[in-house]
């Protein structure tokens, strides 16, 4: 299978537990994206890369939200001290970045977060 | 920041019925992708609209960009069980080179047979 992986599936943790989420994307896709989604919501965008750069991330995300793409492949986010509040399907999209911003996003299956 | 805004929210037809979904931006926008994420699953991209007024069709669905870039729709002509899902578009801003691509609340479709 050549589409944007993401491990885990599934993740229940307790509140204050921290969880780390990674995502592999399309081999040749340099873009890569992770929004998070709540039921009957829409993506809500977190932060995204061109390569290795992190190039924008979400204003509303607060300090305990950590996303790496170290060799500008795969990418880990990173959730410390989890609340209740952080319970959500974590999704992950790459694209083919190109000069005029107009690349699909091509989404993984997701990773979704319980935190009790 | 920029918001992207879809209505109605949830929209129930009879099957052969037309549907139509909105989506306005509080800013200008680049250019417009439309997904449609079936129920259990992710968001799969169906097109993209780049220039003003431009107009799309993908079989019995027809896709609008606004003249002013600020709005589009999707509309779909006698709908069918298997478009049952929820319909997003998600934009970019126009006014800085930004990848960044933000998503409506979006339009969730069911159909009765």
């Amino acid at each position: 299978d050549t589409g944007v992986s993401q491990d885990p599936r599934h993740k229940i943790t307790k509140r204050g537990q921290n969880v780390t989420f990674r995502c592999d994307p399309i081999s040749e896709h340099n873009r890569l994206y992770w929004y998070r989604q709540t039921l009957g919501q829409g993506p809500e965008f977190l932060t995204y890369f061109q390569n290795e750069a992190q190039l924008e991330k979400s204003r509303l995300l607060s300090d305990r939200f950590s996303a790496e793409r170290p060799k500008g492949s795969f990418s880990t986010l990173e959730i410390q001290r989890t609340e209740q509040g952080d319970s959500a399907m974590y999704l992950c999209a790459s694209s083919l970045g190109i000069t005029d911003n107009t690349g699909e996003l091509f989404f993984g299956e997701g990773s979704r977060l319980t935190v009790l | 920041g920029q918001q992207v805004m879809q209505i109605p929210q949830y929209q129930h037809v009879q099957e052969g019925e037309d549907f139509t979904t909105y989506c306005n931006s509080s800013t200008t926008l680049s250019n417009i992708q439309w997904y449609k994420q079936r129920p259990g699953g992710h968001p799969v991209f169906l097109i993209q609209l780049v220039k003003s007024g431009e107009v799309k069709k993908q079989k019995r669905l027809t896709f609008q960009f606004g003249e002013a870039k600020k709005n589009s729709s999707l509309h779909i002509t006698a709908t069918q069980t298997t478009d049952v899902g929820t319909y997003f578009c998600a934009g970019r801003g126009g006014s800085s080179n930004t990848g960044k691509l933000i998503f409506g609340q979006g339009t969730t479709l069911q159909v009765k047979p």
